[in-house]
């Protein structure tokens, strides 16, 4: 079965910093991953999603993340934090066969000034 | 034109009530989702349909009831609502291949049970 593991379940930066969230994921194929972005009392917005085609993928928002499959890594990484991405961030992997969406736990960031 | 819709988006009620909330999605998607949020923003997935048909189903209790008329909607009932029932609840929605292979979210339904 297909899972990922978030491994802070909170980071904090200062603005104008790097950001970095962890993912690891666990899959019997090849995966589809994704970040998706949760501001506070909103819903689900996709950040980014890699499908196998470039193992660097660009998302929106300045974010992006790279797939490296010997590590089994989804990490995601903006170089310069803003006040605005203060959000919970989710990893998630997707079951090619029957579509199923496995969620981390969620990664909190909070950005200082 | 909203992609995917639920209602209500609030749901206060008393514990033991029975209630439903409805899901909708206009995008031609064959697969469904019903996903619960704790107050720990913790995703977790509750059932999946693809085409009308349950593929997914976690350990949910037996008092939550799927149902799906027809693959735009995936409406979910609630039997003998408990204190612990209380969370929002997500709808989506995904097809498959290139751009459709994402989740659609609903606004999320927001269940309190006093």
């Amino acid at each position: 079965a297909q899972s990922v593991t978030q491994l802070d379940s909170h980071v904090s930066v200062s603005e104008g910093t790097p950001v970095l969230l962890r993912c690891n994921y666990s899959s019997s194929y090849s995966p589809s991953l994704f970040w998706y972005v949760q501001h506070p009392n909103k819903g689900l917005q996709l950040l980014l999603k890699y499908t196998s085609a470039a193992t660097l993928v660009k998302g929106i928002n300045g974010f992006e993340a790279e797939f490296k499959k010997s590590e089994t890594s989804f990490h995601l990484t903006k170089p310069s934090a803003h006040m605005s991405d203060a959000a919970e961030y989710f990893c998630v992997v997707r079951n090619y066969n029957n579509n199923d969406m496995r969620f981390g736990a969620g990664t909190r960031l909070t950005v200082k000034p | 034109d909203t992609a995917v819709s639920q209602t209500p988006k609030y749901l206060v009620t008393q514990m033991g009530n029975d209630k439903s909330i409805k899901c909708e999605q206009n995008l031609g998607h064959d697969t469904m989702y019903w996903y619960k949020q704790d107050s720990k923003k913790f995703l977790k997935i509750m059932f999946s349909y693809n085409n009308k048909e349950l593929i997914i189903n976690e350990t949910v209790p037996n008092r939550f009831s799927p149902k799906s008329p027809d693959k735009a909607h995936l409406n979910l009932h609630i039997n003998s609502l408990e204190l612990g029932d209380s969370a929002v609840y997500f709808c989506a929605s995904s097809g498959r291949g290139g751009a459709f292979e994402k989740l659609f979210f609903g606004s999320g339904t927001q269940l309190s049970v006093l």
